[in-house]
Formats: structure tokens, C-alpha cells, sequence
């Protein structure tokens, strides 16, 4: 069974603050890893995609894959009540196409 | 503008009726796949598609059928064997290029409740 494991929080940060989510996968085959955002009662939307180790920068995004220790992350700088949502974590196992989701983590930004 | 588009928003069901989600995309893509999403909870996937008339099950496509007869239509049915389908339900497709490939583009949802 292809397991990706997030906290499900809620992580609060302070606006202007980094707000750091991680995610950890069992399947050490895995190729290639999403960050989607879900806004309450809407659709989720991509924030980023990353397929090798190390960092992937968008904007105020920052994606880390560490392929060794089976985690990836998303930091997000300068963190604003807008970011507040749901971020869900996905990936893709070698071979495949089929992406297994995480649980979520809520974020909450605070003014 | 490209898209996927879900119909209807909101849905009541009673209990013992099947019921049909609609999903429509004109982005061209080849994959289309059908989520469940229960409070607090990730995405369960149910079905997906890669072709027409092709289809596989997904984690938890117990009382659950679709159809590809089109690329652009993957319909969803919710039978009355689904025990609780109450949830909210998630179409989304995969298959721009490149590097976009496996990105899901997500339809806006449909919420189903059962009375």
C-alpha cells in the first residue's frame, strides 16, 4: 500500500511568517511530487510540482524533495491570510501516472 | 477558456436512488479520473481513465460505475450499493506537455447528500 503522510495541523503562522508543510511517502520508487492548494468548499489547485532533489523556487514557494529520506516539503515565505487553505501533498510512483494524495494539512495565517 | 466542468453543484439523493455526475473537459486530455472527498480527509481516488472506452478501478470504486464513450466525458454513477455517498466529488484530468503531463486539473466539484 503506497502511503503519503502529512500532519493534518491546523498549522497557524503569524502573518510575514514561514510557514514550513511537510510530507513523507512510503514508496521509495516514487518520481514525481505535487502541492496542491484547497481552498475551503473549492477545488484543490496546483501550486507546484518538483521531480528531482533539491529546491524548486515559485514566487513565495519553495518545494524541497529529499529522495533519500522520503520527504518533501513546501515552505511558503511571507505567509499571508490568503494562504490560508488546505495544502495537499501527491505523488506519483515510478511507472505509473495515478497520483495517491495525502490528508492535507490546514494552514491558518493570522493577521 | 479550457476547463472541466461539473454538473450539477449540489445534489440530494434519497436512499435506494442512482445518481449521475456529470464531468465534461475540453483541455484535450487523455486521463480523467473521479475523487471522493469526505470531511478532513484527502482524495480517494474511484475511477480513472487513460482512453475511451477504457476504464480502471480506483481504491474505492465499490458502488460506483463509469463510461468513457467520449474523450471529453467521463461520466459518474453513484448506485444505490454505495452505502454512504454522501461527500464531495472530484473530476479532474491529467495530460498537458512536457513536464505538465501528470498534473490534475480539477473540476469545481459536485457535493452529494443523501436524505
Amino acid at each position: 500500500q503506497k502511503e503519503v503522510e502529512q500532519n493534518s495541523g491546523p498549522l497557524s503562522v503569524p502573518e510575514g511568517a514561514i510557514a514550513s508543510l511537510n510530507c513523507t511517502y512510503s514508496d521509495r520508487g516514487s518520481q514525481s511530487f505535487f502541492w496542491y492548494r484547497q481552498y475551503s468548499g473549492k477545488s484543490p489547485e496546483l501550486i507546484m510540482f518538483i521531480y528531482s532533489n533539491g529546491d524548486k523556487e515559485d514566487g513565495r514557494f519553495t518545494a524541497q524533495l529529499n529522495k533519500a529520506s522520503q520527504y518533501v516539503s513546501l515552505l511558503i515565505r511571507d505567509s499571508q491570510p490568503s494562504d490560508s487553505a488546505t495544502y495537499l501533498c501527491a505523488v506519483i510512483s515510478g511507472g505509473s501516472y495515478i497520483p495517491t494524495f495525502g490528508r492535507g494539512t490546514s494552514l491558518i495565517v493570522h493577521p | 477558456d479550457g476547463g472541466i466542468t461539473q454538473s450539477p453543484k449540489y445534489l440530494f439523493r434519497k436512499e435506494g436512488q442512482n445518481v449521475t455526475l456529470s464531468c465534461e473537459q475540453n483541455l484535450n486530455h487523455d486521463a480523467m479520473y473521479w475523487y471522493r472527498q469526505d470531511p478532513g480527509q484527502g482524495l480517494r481516488l474511484i475511477y480513472y481513465s487513460q482512453i475511451v472506452n477504457d476504464f480502471q478501478k480506483g481504491d474505492i470504486a465499490e458502488g460506483y460505475s463509469v463510461s468513457r464513450e467520449k474523450k471529453e466525458s467521463f461520466p459518474l454513477t453513484v448506485t444505490s450499493a454505495q452505502k454512504n455517498p454522501t461527500a464531495f466529488y472530484l473530476c479532474a484530468s491529467s495530460g498537458g506537455e512536457g513536464a505538465w503531463t501528470n498534473v490534475l486539473t480539477f473540476g469545481a466539484g459536485s457535493r452529494l447528500t443523501v436524505l
